[in-house]
């Protein structure tokens, strides 16, 4: 299909991984990323990964790609309270082209 | 800094207004971007420029324009033909030569109408 998706809602208690996942729609987009939106605010860019490879790791983020199953998947490692937010992928198929999923609401539980 | 600066950050309309949306960067960026967000959804892309004096229509272009007189500056107008303007706005640009392409955004702008 069209969309990219998300799971709406997660919820981890602090200190445990969190693994949110998505699916995008086409196997030819060049990156994908994820991106972080706390209440009220414009979403901040976390990482994002070039279509070739598989993983990528930032600090406590390791995103994993599967291009076979079009799945993408952002893994918080120690997540803490103040991660806590909407999380949303995205892919770019084109220059122009940037789809965002409907994004994933986090909830860490003290 | 460098950055993207909407205003107003807070906006009330009332039926049959226009208002203008503005949006500023000084990342030195090509392409601008216009999305709405509505609450549980994700963003949809409203208008999209690659240069100067040039923009195209994205999904929800119906209701809205834009103008794209500065490399810095891409405003949006919310007009009266649009039926349910209440919703969050956000601006954003990128880049060809950044790595990633990445798209960057504005801390949005609300809209009401009243």
């Amino acid at each position: 299909g069209e969309d990219v998706e998300q799971s709406l809602f997660l919820s981890v208690r602090e200190g445990d991984s969190s693994v949110i996942n998505c699916t995008y729609t086409d196997s030819s987009s060049t990156y994908l990323y994820w991106y972080k939106q706390e209440p009220g605010a414009g979403l901040q860019l976390l990482t994002y990964i070039f279509s070739n490879m598989d993983m990528k790791q930032d600090q406590r983020l390791t995103v994993l790609l599967n291009k076979k199953d079009k799945h993408l998947s952002l893994r918080i490692a120690d997540t803490q309270t103040g991660d806590s937010a909407i999380y949303f992928c995205a892919e770019r198929r084109g220059y122009q082209k940037v789809t965002f999923g409907t994004g994933t609401k986090l909830q860490v539980i003290p | 800094d460098g950055g993207i600066t909407q205003s107003p950050k807070y906006l009330f309309r009332k039926e049959g207004q226009n208002v203008t949306l503005s949006c500023e960067q000084n990342l030195n960026h090509d392409a601008m971007y216009w999305y709405r967000q509505d609450p549980g959804q994700g963003l949809r892309l409203i208008y999209y420029s690659q240069i100067v004096n040039d923009f195209q229509k994205g999904d929800i272009a119906e209701g809205y324009s834009v103008s794209r007189e500065k490399k810095e500056s891409f405003p949006l107008t919310v007009t009266s033909a649009q039926k349910n303007p209440t919703a969050f706005y956000l601006c954003a640009s990128s880049s060809r030569i950044d790595t990633g392409n990445t798209i960057y955004f504005g801390e949005g702008s609300w809209l009401t109408v009243v």
